[in-house]
Protein backbone atom coordinates (compact mmCIF):
# COMPACT_ATOMS: atom_id res chain seq x y z
CA UNK A 1 0.00 0.00 0.00
CA UNK A 2 0.87 4.05 -0.33
CA UNK A 3 2.32 3.86 -3.79
CA UNK A 4 3.13 6.98 -5.36
CA UNK A 5 3.79 7.31 -8.87
CA UNK A 6 5.28 10.47 -10.96
CA UNK A 7 4.91 10.56 -14.90
CA UNK A 8 7.29 11.15 -16.84
CA UNK A 9 10.74 9.35 -15.38
CA UNK A 10 12.72 11.27 -17.38
CA UNK A 11 12.45 14.27 -20.07
CA UNK A 12 14.78 16.43 -21.95
CA UNK A 13 13.70 19.83 -23.25
CA UNK A 14 14.84 22.64 -25.11
CA UNK A 15 15.44 26.18 -23.03
CA UNK A 16 12.47 28.24 -22.65
CA UNK A 17 9.94 25.67 -22.95
CA UNK A 18 7.61 24.38 -19.80
CA UNK A 19 7.81 20.33 -18.91
CA UNK A 20 4.44 19.56 -16.93
CA UNK A 21 5.35 16.55 -13.96
CA UNK A 22 2.45 14.33 -12.65
CA UNK A 23 2.70 12.50 -9.06
CA UNK A 24 -0.48 10.24 -8.39
CA UNK A 25 -1.18 8.27 -5.05
CA UNK A 26 -2.21 5.17 -6.78
CA UNK A 27 -3.64 3.35 -3.80
CA UNK A 28 -4.71 6.37 -1.52
CA UNK A 29 -5.89 10.00 -1.02
CA UNK A 30 -3.67 12.53 -0.05
CA UNK A 31 -4.60 15.86 1.10
CA UNK A 32 -1.07 17.15 1.07
CA UNK A 33 1.76 16.44 -1.44
CA UNK A 34 4.91 17.78 -1.51
CA UNK A 35 7.61 18.14 -4.20
CA UNK A 36 11.56 17.89 -3.75
CA UNK A 37 14.57 18.71 -5.59
CA UNK A 38 17.77 17.06 -5.83
CA UNK A 39 21.46 17.98 -7.22
CA UNK A 40 24.16 15.16 -7.80
CA UNK A 41 25.26 14.12 -4.98
CA UNK A 42 23.33 16.28 -3.02
CA UNK A 43 20.42 15.74 -0.16
CA UNK A 44 16.91 16.60 -1.03
CA UNK A 45 15.40 20.12 -0.76
CA UNK A 46 11.94 20.96 -0.11
CA UNK A 47 10.53 22.90 -2.88
CA UNK A 48 6.77 23.32 -2.11
CA UNK A 49 3.51 22.15 0.39
CA UNK A 50 0.86 21.25 -2.05
CA UNK A 51 -2.40 21.17 -0.27
CA UNK A 52 -5.30 19.78 -2.44
CA UNK A 53 -7.92 22.70 -3.54
CA UNK A 54 -5.77 25.74 -1.97
CA UNK A 55 -2.87 27.46 -3.05
CA UNK A 56 0.64 25.65 -2.67
CA UNK A 57 3.37 27.17 -0.03
CA UNK A 58 6.44 27.63 -1.41
CA UNK A 59 10.07 27.24 0.52
CA UNK A 60 12.09 30.44 0.72
CA UNK A 61 13.98 30.91 -2.42
CA UNK A 62 11.59 28.68 -4.73
CA UNK A 63 10.15 30.85 -7.44
CA UNK A 64 6.45 30.47 -7.64
CA UNK A 65 5.88 31.66 -11.18
CA UNK A 66 8.87 29.35 -12.35
CA UNK A 67 7.53 26.21 -10.06
CA UNK A 68 3.84 26.17 -10.63
CA UNK A 69 2.60 23.68 -8.71
CA UNK A 70 -1.41 22.22 -8.89
CA UNK A 71 -3.29 19.39 -6.46
CA UNK A 72 -6.59 20.02 -7.99
CA UNK A 73 -7.48 16.52 -6.90
CA UNK A 74 -7.10 13.83 -3.85
CA UNK A 75 -4.37 12.13 -5.70
CA UNK A 76 -2.64 14.20 -8.20
CA UNK A 77 -0.13 16.86 -8.24
CA UNK A 78 1.38 18.18 -11.04
CA UNK A 79 4.51 20.41 -10.81
CA UNK A 80 5.16 22.73 -13.98
CA UNK A 81 8.70 24.47 -15.21
CA UNK A 82 7.71 27.40 -16.86
CA UNK A 83 10.64 28.49 -19.13
CA UNK A 84 12.47 26.03 -18.51
CA UNK A 85 16.55 26.70 -18.70
CA UNK A 86 20.00 24.74 -18.20
CA UNK A 87 19.81 25.52 -14.40
CA UNK A 88 16.72 23.91 -13.76
CA UNK A 89 18.02 20.59 -14.23
CA UNK A 90 17.64 18.45 -11.71
CA UNK A 91 16.07 15.36 -10.15
CA UNK A 92 12.62 16.33 -9.32
CA UNK A 93 10.87 14.08 -6.13
CA UNK A 94 7.21 14.04 -4.74
CA UNK A 95 6.05 12.96 -2.26
CA UNK A 96 2.49 12.16 -0.16
CA UNK A 97 1.54 12.29 3.57
CA UNK A 98 0.31 8.98 4.72
CA UNK A 99 -2.96 8.41 5.21
CA UNK A 100 -4.25 7.96 8.86
CA UNK A 101 -3.39 10.88 10.16
CA UNK A 102 0.48 9.42 10.46
CA UNK A 103 3.22 12.28 9.80
CA UNK A 104 4.96 9.63 7.41
CA UNK A 105 6.00 10.55 3.78
CA UNK A 106 5.77 7.92 0.98
CA UNK A 107 7.90 9.38 -2.25
CA UNK A 108 7.42 8.54 -6.09
CA UNK A 109 10.50 7.15 -8.30
CA UNK A 110 11.35 11.12 -9.48
CA UNK A 111 11.64 12.90 -12.76
CA UNK A 112 15.02 13.66 -14.26
CA UNK A 113 14.46 17.09 -16.37
CA UNK A 114 17.32 18.05 -18.56
CA UNK A 115 16.83 21.20 -20.27
CA UNK A 116 18.89 21.92 -23.36
CA UNK B 1 14.89 25.62 11.87
CA UNK B 2 15.53 21.82 12.86
CA UNK B 3 19.26 21.16 11.65
CA UNK B 4 20.08 16.81 10.67
CA UNK B 5 23.76 15.49 11.17
CA UNK B 6 24.42 12.07 9.83
CA UNK B 7 27.61 10.31 10.25
CA UNK B 8 29.77 8.78 8.32
CA UNK B 9 29.38 10.62 5.50
CA UNK B 10 30.79 7.78 4.06
CA UNK B 11 31.11 3.70 4.41
CA UNK B 12 32.99 1.29 2.89
CA UNK B 13 32.15 -2.64 3.38
CA UNK B 14 32.84 -6.17 3.17
CA UNK B 15 30.16 -7.68 2.44
CA UNK B 16 28.88 -9.68 5.46
CA UNK B 17 29.58 -7.17 7.86
CA UNK B 18 27.65 -5.12 9.88
CA UNK B 19 27.13 -1.40 10.02
CA UNK B 20 25.71 1.22 12.08
CA UNK B 21 24.32 4.68 10.79
CA UNK B 22 23.64 7.39 13.13
CA UNK B 23 21.30 10.81 12.91
CA UNK B 24 21.69 13.46 15.22
CA UNK B 25 18.80 16.40 14.94
CA UNK B 26 18.83 19.24 17.08
CA UNK B 27 15.06 19.89 18.13
CA UNK B 28 12.15 17.55 19.08
CA UNK B 29 10.46 15.29 16.53
CA UNK B 30 7.11 14.15 15.42
CA UNK B 31 8.31 12.85 12.07
CA UNK B 32 11.77 10.41 11.34
CA UNK B 33 12.11 8.57 8.67
CA UNK B 34 15.34 6.49 7.22
CA UNK B 35 14.82 5.64 3.73
CA UNK B 36 17.59 3.91 1.32
CA UNK B 37 18.22 5.28 -2.04
CA UNK B 38 19.05 3.36 -5.24
CA UNK B 39 21.06 3.68 -7.79
CA UNK B 40 17.69 4.87 -10.15
CA UNK B 41 17.11 7.52 -7.09
CA UNK B 42 13.82 6.14 -6.12
CA UNK B 43 13.83 6.62 -2.17
CA UNK B 44 13.02 3.56 -0.42
CA UNK B 45 11.36 3.78 3.06
CA UNK B 46 13.00 1.62 5.79
CA UNK B 47 11.26 2.89 9.12
CA UNK B 48 8.75 5.59 10.49
CA UNK B 49 10.69 5.69 14.09
CA UNK B 50 9.82 8.85 15.96
CA UNK B 51 10.94 6.76 18.75
CA UNK B 52 11.50 2.97 20.01
CA UNK B 53 13.26 0.70 17.98
CA UNK B 54 12.24 -1.46 15.19
CA UNK B 55 13.36 -4.83 13.45
CA UNK B 56 12.97 -5.12 9.53
CA UNK B 57 14.51 -8.45 8.40
CA UNK B 58 18.34 -7.44 8.21
CA UNK B 59 17.71 -3.91 9.29
CA UNK B 60 16.74 -2.51 12.66
CA UNK B 61 16.36 1.28 13.84
CA UNK B 62 16.37 3.12 17.12
CA UNK B 63 15.59 6.41 17.89
CA UNK B 64 16.27 7.72 21.39
CA UNK B 65 13.87 11.18 20.69
CA UNK B 66 15.10 12.34 24.06
CA UNK B 67 18.70 12.50 23.16
CA UNK B 68 17.63 13.61 19.79
CA UNK B 69 18.96 10.66 17.66
CA UNK B 70 18.31 7.39 15.64
CA UNK B 71 20.50 4.85 14.40
CA UNK B 72 20.44 2.05 11.69
CA UNK B 73 22.26 -1.11 12.08
CA UNK B 74 22.44 -3.21 8.96
CA UNK B 75 23.51 -6.66 9.61
CA UNK B 76 25.44 -9.53 7.32
CA UNK B 77 25.09 -6.38 4.65
CA UNK B 78 24.94 -7.54 0.88
CA UNK B 79 26.34 -6.24 -1.84
CA UNK B 80 22.12 -4.73 -3.07
CA UNK B 81 22.67 -3.00 0.08
CA UNK B 82 24.87 -0.26 -1.68
CA UNK B 83 23.32 3.33 -2.19
CA UNK B 84 22.76 6.36 0.04
CA UNK B 85 20.90 6.01 3.30
CA UNK B 86 18.79 9.07 3.69
CA UNK B 87 17.69 10.56 7.77
CA UNK B 88 14.98 13.08 6.92
CA UNK B 89 13.03 14.58 10.41
CA UNK B 90 9.84 16.25 11.16
CA UNK B 91 9.88 19.18 13.58
CA UNK B 92 7.53 18.84 16.27
CA UNK B 93 3.88 20.13 14.71
CA UNK B 94 5.19 20.80 10.73
CA UNK B 95 4.43 18.39 8.11
CA UNK B 96 8.11 19.49 6.34
CA UNK B 97 10.74 17.08 6.15
CA UNK B 98 14.12 17.87 6.64
CA UNK B 99 16.89 15.77 4.83
CA UNK B 100 20.17 15.25 6.10
CA UNK B 101 23.07 14.63 4.37
CA UNK B 102 23.18 10.84 3.84
CA UNK B 103 25.70 8.23 4.22
CA UNK B 104 27.28 6.49 0.85
CA UNK B 105 27.48 2.97 1.38
CA UNK B 106 29.30 0.52 -0.44
CA UNK B 107 29.31 -3.04 0.21
CA UNK B 108 32.18 -4.66 -1.70
CA UNK B 109 32.05 -8.47 -2.76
Amino acid sequence: GAVVSQHPSWVICKSGTSVKIECRSLDFQATTMFWYRQFPKQSLMLMATSNEGSKATYEQGVEKDKFLINHASLTLSTLTVTSAHPEDSSFYICSARAPGGYWAQYFGPGTRLLVL
Amino acid sequence: GIQVEQSPPDLILQEGANSTLRCNFSDSVNNLQWFHQNPWGQLINLFYIPSGTKQNGRLSATTVATERYSLLYISSSQTTDSGVYFCAVGEGGSEKLVFGKGTKLTVNP
